[in-house]
């Protein structure tokens, strides 16, 4: 069974950093493109960041472009996102998913989220 | 970015009823790359259907997707109360990938 579970929310001042971990169980991981999906509260998903299975290549939505950095270490089964520079609109669940490669990447399966509250 | 839209909003309806969702894209998703999930409230979003019309494994059958390059749907045939959910639509045809803004069906 595929189990995403994502870690390291919390309450962050602006301009603040924080650091998201999503351990994956139940897959190969290593064959698989990854994902940081977030929702503001009220609001619809969002698309933040991609990562392929070796990490040779990644994209990042141009909201957040300089300032996230994603990464994974897959001897550990582990998807990271590195937050700097947080501003009051990147409050929001954050979300781990995984990337089905058929017929382009959809996402099958997420992570349960974790809060991300950017505040003074 | 490929915006999509989503209507309605909101769509009220009773079990046993027949839900149809729409989603629209700004650009032409000329592979039909088109996913739909379910997402319940405090849960993380489910897939429902992929490519615009292939139900994804485990999805009963009365959920079924149609449409091609900018207008797409989602009919659930005989509403179950399992499905009053919130519904989300997900480009991956075009870069970035986006989604809609989500329609929520109540009771």
């Amino acid at each position: 069974e595929v189990q995403l579970l994502e870690s390291g929310g919390g309450l962050v001042q602006p301009g603040g950093s924080l650091t998201l971990s999503c351990a994956a169980s139940g897959f190969t991981f290593s064959d698989y493109a990854m994902t940081w999906v977030r929702q503001a509260a009220g609001k619809g998903l969002e698309w933040v960041t991609a990562i392929s299975g070796s990490s040779d290549s990644t994209w990042y939505a141009d909201s957040v472009r300089g300032r996230f950095t994603i990464s994974r270490d897959n001897l550990k089964n582990t998807l990271y996102l590195q937050m700097d520079s947080l501003r009051a609109e990147d409050a929001a669940v954050y979300y781990c998913a995984k990337y089905k490669m058929v017929q382009g990447w959809y996402i099958d399966y997420w992570g349960q989220g974790t809060l991300v509250t950017v505040s003074s | 970015e490929t915006v999509l839209t989503q209507s309605p909003g909101t769509l009220s309806l009773s079990p046993g009823e027949r839900a149809t969702l729409s989603c629209r894209a700004s650009q032409s998703l000329n592979r039909n790359y088109l996913a739909w999930y379910q997402q319940k409230p405090g849960q993380a979003p489910r897939l429902l259907m992929f490519g615009a019309s292939s139900r994804a494994t485990g999805i009963p059958d009365r959920f079924s997707g149609s449409g091609s390059k900018t207008d797409f749907t989602l009919t659930i045939s005989r509403l179950e109360p399992e499905d009053f959910a919130v519904y989300h639509c997900h480009q991956y045809d075009n870069s970035p990938q986006t989604f809609g803004r989500g329609t929520k069906v109540e009771v």
